[in-house]
C-alpha cells in the first residue's frame, strides 16, 4: 500500500486559513489523493479528492504538487467545527476493487 | 437518502456470545466496507464487498464473519470474540471503480465492548 506522511498535529486560529500538508513520495500514476476528516465520536467524513489538478469544493481546496509527491488541503477560514483528525489517503484500486488505507492523520486544533 | 446507518450504536457481549452488526445504505452504492477503529488510532480496513461479493479480506480472524445479503445491507457476524476486539466498528459505502466517484460515506459506527 502506498504510504502518506502527515504531521501529528497542527493548530490554527478561528477564521484563519489552514494548510494541512501530506507527503506521498511513492504515489503511482493511478493513485487518487483523498482527504477525510473525523470529528470526535463520529465516523470519517469525505472532504475532497483529486488526481493531478487542483480541486475545489464547498468544504476545502486541494493543491497537488506537479510531481504529485505531495499535496496540501486548504481550509479557507477555519471554524471551531473544523477541529478534527484529517487523513490524507491514497486510493488503491486492485482488480476492480479498491480500498482506502488510513494513515495516522493530523489532529487539527482550532483556537477561538 | 445520503446516509449509512449502523445498528446497534452500542453493544456489550460476552466472549461466548454470538452477535451481529448491521449496516444499511440506500444510495445505490455497490461497494461496502467494514473498518475497525481502536481508541486514538486510525480506522483499519477489515473487509471489502463489491457487487455483493467479498473482494478483499485483510487477514481478519475467522471469529469475524461478514455477509452481504443484498446491495443495501452489510452484516458483520461476531462469535467467540476476545476483549482486545473491543473497538468502534465502522461501515462505509461507495461507488465501485469505473463509476463517477464522490467519496466514501461512513456510518457513525457501533461501539463494541467484549467482556
Amino acid at each position: 500500500d502506498a504510504k502518506t506522511t502527515q504531521p501529528n498535529s497542527m493548530e490554527s486560529n478561528e477564521e484563519e486559513p489552514v494548510h494541512l500538508p501530506c507527503n506521498h513520495s511513492t504515489i503511482s500514476g493511478t493513485d487518487y489523493i483523498h482527504w477525510y476528516r473525523q470529528l470526535p465520536s463520529q465516523g470519517p467524513e469525505y472532504v475532497i479528492h483529486g488526481l493531478t489538478s487542483n480541486v475545489n469544493n464547498r468544504m476545502a481546496s486541494l493543491a497537488i504538487a506537479e510531481d504529485r509527491k505531495s499535496s496540501t488541503l486548504i481550509l479557507h477560514r477555519a471554524t471551531l467545527r473544523d477541529a478534527a483528525v484529517y487523513y490524507c489517503i491514497l486510493r488503491d484500486t486492485q482488480g476492480g476493487s479498491e480500498k482506502l488505507v488510513f494513515g495516522k492523520g493530523t489532529k487539527l486544533t482550532v483556537n477561538p | 437518502d445520503t446516509e449509512v446507518t449502523q445498528t446497534p450504536k452500542h453493544l456489550v457481549m460476552g466472549m461466548t456470545n454470538k452477535k451481529s452488526l448491521k449496516c444499511e445504505q440506500h444510495m445505490g452504492h455497490r461497494a461496502m466496507y467494514w473498518y475497525k477503529q481502536k481508541a486514538k488510532k486510525p480506522p483499519e480496513l477489515m473487509f471489502v464487498y463489491s457487487y455483493e461479493k467479498l473482494s478483499i479480506n485483510e487477514s481478519v480472524p475467522s471469529r469475524f464473519s461478514p455477509e452481504c445479503p443484498n446491495s443495501s445491507l452489510l452484516n458483520l457476524h461476531l462469535h467467540a470474540l476476545q476483549p482486545e476486539d473491543s473497538a468502534l466498528y465502522l461501515c462505509a459505502s461507495s461507488q465501485v471503480p469505473g463509476q463517477v466517484f464522490y467519496g466514501y460515506t461512513f456510518g457513525s459506527g457501533t461501539r463494541l465492548t467484549v467482556v
